[in-house]
């Protein structure tokens, strides 16, 4: 149990448009996502933090009208990069923190964005 | 703001040998969580420790808590080549904040 989706698993697009990746809970309920971006070899960077019927809560130095955030029911999340750019291209992953658990994250397998 | 570390940034190990690696945070932690991430793959939740000095083992593993909350090993026993892949560390500042540190990666040479 406890598998997270992501969707797309890799998406390309051009400078200016905007790309919407999905995050799903597949056999449990979560009230809180998380989206992470990852550079190649580097760390989990933690952007914000999604809550079910709520704004997200964003960390320091990420615009929030650039990547959008919904959460719109228990087990759906999703993040929106906005008028994408090159510097946007990245690896990024999503986690879900159970209902019934209170400190597992269970991580999706991620979405790699490619700007060009 | 919190900050979590990680030593040493690669360790080359051949298989067999034991492999430790350690997270300090900044700031004292409500809880540590450790993940292991495959080359490839997505990061897979290890274990959480919540008790200032805390041990916990899962097989070869064996996860401590520092006494004062602020640091964190993982030692690993005899590795094999299963144990590849990068280890983070994520420290838990209260609800506050959870920041991965920037990962250990182990590779074990056969």
């Amino acid at each position: 149990g406890a598998v997270v989706s992501q969707h797309p698993s890799w998406v390309i697009c051009k400078s200016g448009t905007s790309v919407k990746i999905e995050c799903r809970s597949l056999d449990f309920q979560a009230t809180t996502m998380f989206w992470y971006r990852q550079f190649p070899k580097q760390s989990l960077m933690l952007m914000a933090t999604s809550n079910e019927g709520s704004k997200a809560t964003y960390e320091q130095g990420v615009e929030k009208d650039k990547f959008l955030i919904n959460h719109a029911s228990l087990t759906l999340s999703t993040l929106t990069v906005t008028s994408a750019h090159p510097e946007d291209s990245s690896f990024y992953i999503c986690s879900a923190r159970r209902n019934d658990r209170g400190y597992e994250q269970y991580f999706g397998p991620g979405t790699r964005l490619t700007v060009t | 703001g919190q900050q979590v570390m990680q030593i040493p940034q690669y360790q080359h190990v051949q298989e067999g040998e034991d492999f430790t690696t350690y997270c300090n945070s900044s700031t004292t932690l409500s809880n540590i969580q450790w993940y292991k991430q495959r080359p490839g793959g997505h990061p897979v939740f290890l274990i959480q420790l919540v008790k200032s000095g805390e041990v916990k083992k899962q097989k070869r593993l064996t996860f401590q808590f520092g006494e004062a909350k602020k640091n964190s090993s993982l030692h690993i026993t005899a590795t094999q080549t299963t144990d590849v892949g990068t280890y983070f560390c994520a420290g838990d500042n209260y609800g506050q904040n959870f920041v991965f540190g920037p990962g250990t990666r182990l590779s074990v040479l056969p």
